[in-house]
Parts: structure tokens; sequence; C-alpha cells
């Protein structure tokens, strides 16, 4: 397995054109997460998957965000009418999902594996 | 909701020096608590993590304490090395939460 796979590793567009990001995950992983990242502050989450069915989405993301995970392999992340705001490193994660739930997780899972991000530029 | 707060940084050190870089966590229930490195050029990468308190992580002579009493997990290293220059992310995981939750990061410089 070669980790956590970002497509394209740099984009550059123009304001109000609409991008889309693709993440192949560990291919044992069952969960998948997508996190934002600006310059000088940590990993913003936005939303995660189990298998194919999206479980949470942050409240703070725009609904010109769009995050899907068809077959609960690899995943994509579109961005319709990009915004100057919207530059940001995006960052794909995957992890292992406990079954059932502990009060303490004492396994190696929930520990994210990144891929390197896909850079946006908005012009 | 969940918070993590780091020390603010950049922090710079001579080779062989000690490294403290404070952790501070705001969560309710039994959160998880990981260091993330982000070497230059890479990406985001598992450190070390501790899962329950008063446990303790450790990994490539970095170690973290989980203080549930402090609400902390400050890192660690006895005697920095030039190749441990980057960037350390805290992070927690709530109990049955998806979603982790991080700090800003510190940066790390170490001269020779």
């Amino acid at each position: 397995d070669t980790g956590v796979s970002q497509d394209p590793r740099h984009k550059i567009t123009k304001r109000g054109q609409n991008v889309t990001f693709r993440c192949d995950p560990i291919s044992e992983h069952n969960r998948l997460y997508w996190y934002r990242q600006t310059l000088g502050q940590g990993p913003e989450f936005l939303t995660y998957f189990q298998n194919e069915a999206q479980l949470e989405k942050s409240r703070l993301l725009s609904d010109r965000f769009s995050a899907e995970r068809p077959k609960g392999s690899f995943s994509t992340l579109e961005i319709q009418r990009t915004e100057q705001g919207d530059s940001a490193m995006y960052l794909c994660a995957s992890s292992l999902a406990a079954l059932g739930s502990t009060a303490f997780d004492t396994s190696g899972a929930n520990v994210l594996t990144f891929g390197a991000g896909s850079r946006l530029t908005v012009l | 909701g969940d918070s993590v707060t780091q020390m603010e940084g950049p922090v710079t050190l001579s080779e062989e020096a000690f490294l403290t870089i404070n952790c501070t966590y705001t969560a309710t229930g039994y959160p998880s608590l990981f260091w993330y490195v982000q070497y230059p050029g890479e990406g985001l990468q598992l450190l070390l993590k501790a899962t329950k308190a008063d446990d303790k992580g450790s990994n490539k002579g970095f170690e973290a304490t989980y203080r549930k009493e402090t609400t902390s997990f400050h890192l660690e290293k006895g005697s920095v090395q030039v190749s441990d220059s980057a960037v350390y992310f805290c992070a927690l995981r709530n109990t049955n939460a998806g979603k982790s939750t991080f700090g800003d990061g510190t940066t790390l410089t170490v001269k020779p």
C-alpha cells in the first residue's frame, strides 16, 4: 500500500470556477476525512465518511462544498463557484475505526494517516 | 465544543537542547490525545499518542503524558537534533467522535 494519495497536488483556478479533488485512502481503512489547512493554522475539519456514508459535516462548511465516497473507497471533494477565501491546502486522511464503542481507545484505531494534500489557489 | 491550545511559536533551539511544547485541551468525556509532526514538504504524520489519563506516549525520543487533572499533553524531548525541525500539532479525538481537533501548530527550528 502506498499510503493516502491525493490528486492534483496543486490547482490554480479563477474565481467562480469549479474544482474537484480526489483522495485514495489506505485500502483497509473504513474512514476517510477531509480537512482544510491555511498558513499558520492547524487542520480544520470539513467532513468524514465511514465506508460510503457521510457521517458528519462541519457547520462551517459552505453549501458550495460537496464530498462523495460512492463505493466506500476513493472520495472526491468538489468546490463550486470558488472564491479567493477558498485558497488553502485540502488534506485527506484515512483511519481504521474501532468497532463498537469503548470509553478508552487502546487500539491503534482512529490514528489518522494523511495524504500530502492538494493546494488550491484561487485567483 | 472540543478545542486544543498550543504554545505560540516559532521555537528556535540549538542542537542537544531540551524541548517542551505546551498543549492544553478542552473536551468532554475521555478523549484520546495525539501529537502529529509535519516535516518540510511532507504530510502530517503521527508522532505519538495516549488514550487514557496518565498514559505516556513516546516515539523517536519524544514523550508526552496525558494529564487529565491539568488537561494537558505537553511534548518533550531531552536532546533535539537538526532533523527534528518541523511543525508539531497537538490533537484530540473525543470518545465515539469521528473527527479529530487540532491545535494551530508550533514550528520548531533546531540550529547546529
